[in-house]
């Protein structure tokens, strides 16, 4: 069974301050690892990941994957109130055209003033 | 373009109801998910449509849960008899030809079953 760990699952930091958040998965023909932000219902995309290394930026967020040690990390630095949200990493499984993702639970990040 | 459109926002029904909840993808997307977001986890895939038919269901409790794409377009998720436990948010996704082409997410249907 595929399985997606996020830690920490709660996180509370200042406004400016950079945080980590951590993304271990077991799981079985890998194809990719993505990063979702949800604040309201509807996650919404940050990135996709399927080469080791490779490191995707978008603005003040950033997130690498490792393939060896199965596990990526999302950094966002200069953190803003507006980045208050839990952040969904899920993968991507090879399963013939079955493609629906397996997620972790979340890290509830919140940014105070 | 319009995103994925969902209804009902809200629902509440007693336990042994039934309930329906609707989604209408992205216009040209041919592949919908299904997923169940209990509060506090993740999303769980119910289902994959790939335009009318099943691709991957094995997580559907098939004995109380239900759902069609008829015509390849609109979709229909019914549960019945509903349980406490299925007190979720039901979420409806979309995308032109899978997870590399990226989906978009509906708002969801918020089910309290009281």
């Amino acid at each position: 069974e595929d399985k997606v760990v996020q830690s920490p699952l709660s996180l509370v930091v200042h406004e400016g301050d950079t945080v980590t958040l951590n993304c271990s998965y077991e799981v079985t023909n890998f194809r990719s690892l993505l990063w979702y932000k949800q604040e309201k219902k509807a996650p919404t995309f940050l990135f996709m990941l399927t080469s080791s290394g490779i490191e995707k930026k978008s603005g003040r967020l950033s997130s690498i994957l490792d393939k060896k040690e199965l596990f990526s990390i999302l950094n966002i630095t200069a953190t803003q109130t507006g980045d208050s949200a839990v952040y969904l990493c899920a993968v991507e499984a090879i399963r013939g055209g079955a493609d629906g993702l397996t997620f972790g639970k979340g890290t509830h990040l919140i940014i105070q003033p | 373009e319009a995103g994925v459109a969902q209804s009902p926002r809200y629902k509440i029904i007693e336990k042994r109801q039934s309930v329906a909840f609707w989604c209408n993808p992205i216009s040209g997307h041919a592949t919908l998910y299904w997923y169940q977001q209990i509060l506090g986890q993740g999303p769980k895939l119910l289902i994959q449509f790939q335009n009318n038919g099943v691709v991957d269901d094995s997580q559907l409790p098939k004995d109380r849960f239900s759902a069609e794409r008829l015509k390849g377009v609109d979709s229909t998720l019914k549960i019945q008899p509903a349980k406490l436990e299925d007190s979720a948010v039901y979420l409806c996704a979309s995308s032109l030809a899978g997870v590399v082409y990226g989906y978009t997410f509906g708002s969801g249907t918020r089910l309290t079953v009281v």
